[in-house]
């Protein structure tokens, strides 16, 4: 098994433009979500998915957008970067196992927004 | 606002030499995870506490989850330079965290030979 996938490893965006941050689990997770890290910030929750078609906001979800048509993928999409967006974006899933949930997470992905 | 405060931030230690990391919040949390994190790498699960007062052990480290389940620590025993890294806590609310966790801001601890 590959685990959780991300791609690219590294982007660099102009302010404004677009793009997709791709993540993928070959374990059939049922619980995927996105983080980002920010030094002296831990980890924040961007958006969640509990299953295919169904996703939920989290702390900080402003400016970004997920869909999940599939079990196996996650996409984050960025609609109009901005440098506060500069982080690294990590994906993560995991299945119901109640209390003792299990999350594994992706190598990330680090953007940079000029 | 950060639910979950970690200290210290920074720590850097001889070989040889123990630690603690707390891990506090005002909330109560279902379950507390510690991960580790490598630079370049994303964080791996070390341990899972559920139980108000859990010890759990593994190999050097300790964990441990405060009987009112809103705090926790991370005790490492005689620390080698191999322990450096990030160590992060995470807390879940509910039966099922459906991969919602609340991240403390960890603490980046090094050990020098």
């Amino acid at each position: 098994n590959a685990g959780v996938t991300q791609t690219p490893k590294f982007q660099v965006l102009k302010t404004g433009q677009s793009m997709t941050l791709q993540c993928a689990q070959d374990m059939n997770h049922e619980y995927m979500s996105w983080y980002r890290q920010d030094p002296g910030m831990g980890l924040r929750l961007i958006h969640y998915s509990v299953g295919a078609g169904i996703t939920d906001q989290g702390e900080v979800p402003n400016g970004y957008n997920v869909s999940r048509s599939t079990t196996e993928d996650f996409p984050l999409r960025l609609l109009s970067a901005a440098p506060s967006q500069t982080s690294v974006y990590f994906c993560a899933s995991s299945y119901s196992g109640g209390t003792r949930e299990t999350q594994y997470f992706g190598p990330g992905t680090r953007l940079l927004v000029l | 606002t950060q639910l979950l405060e970690q200290s210290p931030q920074f720590l850097s230690i001889q070989e040889g030499e123990n630690l603690t990391v707390y891990c506090n919040s005002s909330s109560v949390f279902s379950s507390l995870q510690w991960y580790r994190q490598e630079p370049g790498e994303g964080p791996v699960l070390l341990v899972t506490v559920v139980t108000g007062g859990e010890v759990k052990k593994l190999k050097r480290l300790t964990f441990q989850f405060g009987d009112a389940r809103k705090d926790s620590s991370l005790h490492i025993t005689a620390a080698q330079p191999g322990d450096t890294g990030l160590y992060l806590c995470a807390g879940a609310k509910g039966g099922t965290s459906y991969g919602k966790l609340t991240f403390g801001q960890g603490t980046i601890l090094t050990v020098h030979p």
